[in-house]
């Protein structure tokens, strides 16, 4: 969608390795957020950032980590992949209270 | 913590017919808005409509309309004259307006099949 954008798109990579997914924004909105989508689970936040340097956990935050030094750039880190974290990976900003935007998503395969 | 449970995982509808999705949450807040999201299989994430709780009138936007009961925490979405396009995962969600985050919180989705 216009205004924020996740790469990669998808990706594939071996068990043992980091990863770092990337939400850029255009919108210089506060609040942005990383979720995984499984199937039978919906969207399940994983961390999110109210501002600069300002993150705090979701409720699968295991095994991730995010990191935000610009307003428009939100990093999700794997530190060590796992097939667990084989996943769909969505970015949000929001402009709360009216609407939260997503990204196009990121297919990940741990393999 | 708030909850949102979709009770449906999979629904059909005939082309031009109407259908419901339910959906319930469960919260102690009084103040919050609640989302019905559309997931085509192109994976974008399409905001469909949208309620505060603070009002009583029942969104609309065109053929989609929500039937929101805050005492009962429920809030389903009626989709009017079905097309083939509407054909997707639906999510409902939830957002607390309290705590300095209003993070959403996802039912599991309800994935909807239009026959032709």
């Amino acid at each position: 969608d216009a205004g924020i954008t996740q790469s990669p798109r998808h990706k594939v990579t071996e068990t043992g390795t980091p990863v770092t997914l990337r939400c850029h924004q255009t919108e210089n909105h506060r609040y942005m957020y990383w979720y995984r989508q499984d199937p039978g689970h919906g969207l399940r936040l994983i961390h999110y950032s109210y501002g600069v340097k300002d993150t705090d956990k979701g409720e699968v935050s295991d095994g991730y980590s995010v990191s935000r030094s610009k307003t428009e750039d939100f990093l999700l880190t794997l530190e060590s992949a796992t097939s667990s974290q084989t996943s769909v990976y969505f970015c949000a900003i929001s402009d709360h209270p009216y609407g939260y935007t997503f990204g196009s998503g990121t297919r990940l395969t741990v393999v | 913590a708030q909850t949102v449970t979709q009770s449906q995982p999979e629904m059909s509808v005939q082309e031009a017919e109407t259908v419901t999705l339910s959906c319930t949450y469960d919260t102690s807040e009084s103040d919050y808005y609640l989302f019905w999201y559309k997931q085509p299989p192109s994976r974008q994430m399409i905001l469909v409509i949208r309620q505060e709780a603070y009002k009583q009138q029942n969104a609309t936007e065109n053929r989609f309309s929500v039937n929101f009961q805050k005492a009962a925490k429920s809030f389903s979405l009626k989709i009017s004259d079905s097309q083939l396009g509407d054909a997707a995962m639906y999510f409902c969600a939830y957002s607390s307006t309290q705590g300095g985050s209003e993070k959403l919180v996802f039912g599991k989705g309800t994935k909807l099949t239009v026959n032709p």
